[in-house]
């Protein structure tokens, strides 16, 4: 069964830094693109990053570009996200997400994680 | 830049047929996905490749799509159906995009 354990979110204030992860399991992790969406509370789903399955391509979301990174050890099945200069705007429970196909990406999300939530207060 | 359009909100009585639909130019191009979620809950991926379901959802739910408009179809509608349904495409700049969500209520 596959498993996507969020950590890392909480409470910073506008301007800090947060390190999201996310342990995988049940999977062949190396072997599957990752992704990060998010959802402010009450709101819709918004894409944030990519990353592919060796770790040497990734994508973010023009809102997100400059302030996150995105990054993989597949030795230990993790994902994070790296996130700097956080908004206000930034505040949403952050979902790790896995890639349907394996191998290269389909851009399709095929399993999720429950989240963690990012709030972003003075 | 590109966006994906859906009704905010749909009802249907129950054992009932229902579409909810998405709108976008990306979607000439690109094969539309739909996902399921239920209040508190984490999405479900429902439909991939415009038309294909994910092992373990339910054979009343299907795609289908022509020119920028990409569907969801639940035939005979369950009361455990009431969610919020997102699509999701990409464009031809890569952007990954996300429809803003329809309310679905089964009556």
């Amino acid at each position: 069964e596959v498993q996507l354990v969020e950590s890392g979110g909480g409470l910073v204030q506008p301007g800090g830094s947060l390190r999201l992860s996310c342990s995988a399991s049940g999977f062949t992790f190396s072997s599957y693109t990752m992704h990060w969406v998010r959802q402010a509370p009450g709101k819709g789903l918004e894409y944030v990053s990519t990353i592919n399955n060796n770790g040497d391509s990734t994508y973010y979301a023009d809102s997100v570009k400059g302030r996150f990174t995105i990054s993989r050890d597949n030795s230990k099945n993790t994902l994070h996200l790296q996130m700097t200069s956080l908004r206000a705007e930034d505040t949403a429970v952050h979902y790790c997400v896995k890639d349907r196909r394996y191998g290269d990406s389909s851009w399709e999300f095929d399993q999720w994680g429950q989240g963690t939530l990012v709030t972003v207060s003075s | 830049s590109s966006e994906l359009a859906q009704d905010p909100a749909v009802s249907v009585a129950l054992g009932q047929t229902v579409r909810i639909t998405c709108q976008g130019d990306s979607l000439r191009t690109y094969y539309a996905s739909w996902y399921q979620q239920k209040p508190g809950q984490a999405p479900v991926l429902v439909i991939y490749a415009k038309n294909k379901r994910p092992s373990g959802i339910p054979d009343r739910f299907s795609g289908s799509g022509s020119g920028n408009t990409a569907s969801l179809t639940i035939t005979g509608a369950q009361a455990e159906d009431e969610a919020d349904f997102y699509c999701n495409s990409r464009d031809s700049s890569g952007a990954v995009l996300f429809g803003g969500g329809t309310k679905l209520a089964v009556l």
